[in-house]
């Protein structure tokens, strides 16, 4: 699976756009990205996939860029329940087993 | 939370002693994971099971053992508990096209003294 490299933390103020990056410039063409979120004590929770085109769904959009090399995971409105560690987990669909690697992510914080 | 139950949510146990955690799920999916999560090193995949009895080994197996009789449950098994288990749980499913979104638990929270 390619390595994805994310910075360590960003603050974001309640109500505007929460723009998060993510490198994986090794990403092989079969591969996905996926975006997972971790609340303080709760499990991670998935929040959208993609592969080449750009994806929204009811919680973000996620931007992949035309090399894929890398993505950005958009929060249109963020609030202050938005607060979290976000990972960003490419994974290819090849093979049976189906384990998801987690890295560090980023630690965003929405201030008031 | 996709129907995944995990049982105790709390634990408390001495050095040496055997603990059992368990995941529940409702809705019949055939992957099923069990991962830790310690400071300082995010979530580690234990092991994870691909079908009634079909289970593998992950990351960080060593201590672990788990078992998978029926669908719906899998188990997780120190058989002599270290300090070293102390750690939160997390267990979780796969679902979706090619069952790569997973859905995780609430976890437990489990101390060895």
């Amino acid at each position: 699976d390619a390595k994805t490299t994310q910075p360590t933390s960003m603050d974001c103020a309640e109500g505007r756009a929460a723009n998060l990056p993510c490198n994986h410039s090794t990403i092989s063409g079969n591969e996905y990205v996926y975006w997972y979120r971790q609340i303080h004590s709760q499990g991670p929770q998935y929040i959208i996939h993609g592969l080449k085109n750009n994806e929204t769904n009811e919680m973000a959009s996620l931007i992949i860029t035309e090399d894929r090399k890398s993505s950005t995971l958009i929060l249109p409105h963020a609030t202050l329940r938005d607060t979290a560690v976000y990972y960003c987990i490419v994974r290819g669909f090849s093979g049976s087993a189906r384990q998801l690697t987690f890295g560090s992510g980023t630690q965003l914080t929405v201030l008031p | 939370d996709a129907g995944i139950t995990q049982s105790p949510r709390h634990k408390v146990t001495e050095t040496g002693t055997p603990v059992t955690l368990r995941c529940h799920q409702t809705e019949n999916h055939r992957y099923m994971y069990w991962y830790r999560q310690d400071p300082g090193h995010g979530l580690r995949l234990i092991h994870y099971s691909y079908g009634v009895k079909d289970t593998d080994k992950g990351e960080v197996s060593d201590g672990y053992s788990v078992s998978r009789s029926k669908t719906e449950d899998f188990l997780l098994t120190l058989e002599s508990a270290t300090s070293s288990q102390t750690s939160v749980y997390f267990c979780a499913i796969s679902v979706g096209l090619a069952e790569y979104e997973q859905y995780f638990g609430p976890g437990t929270r489990l101390t060895v003294t």
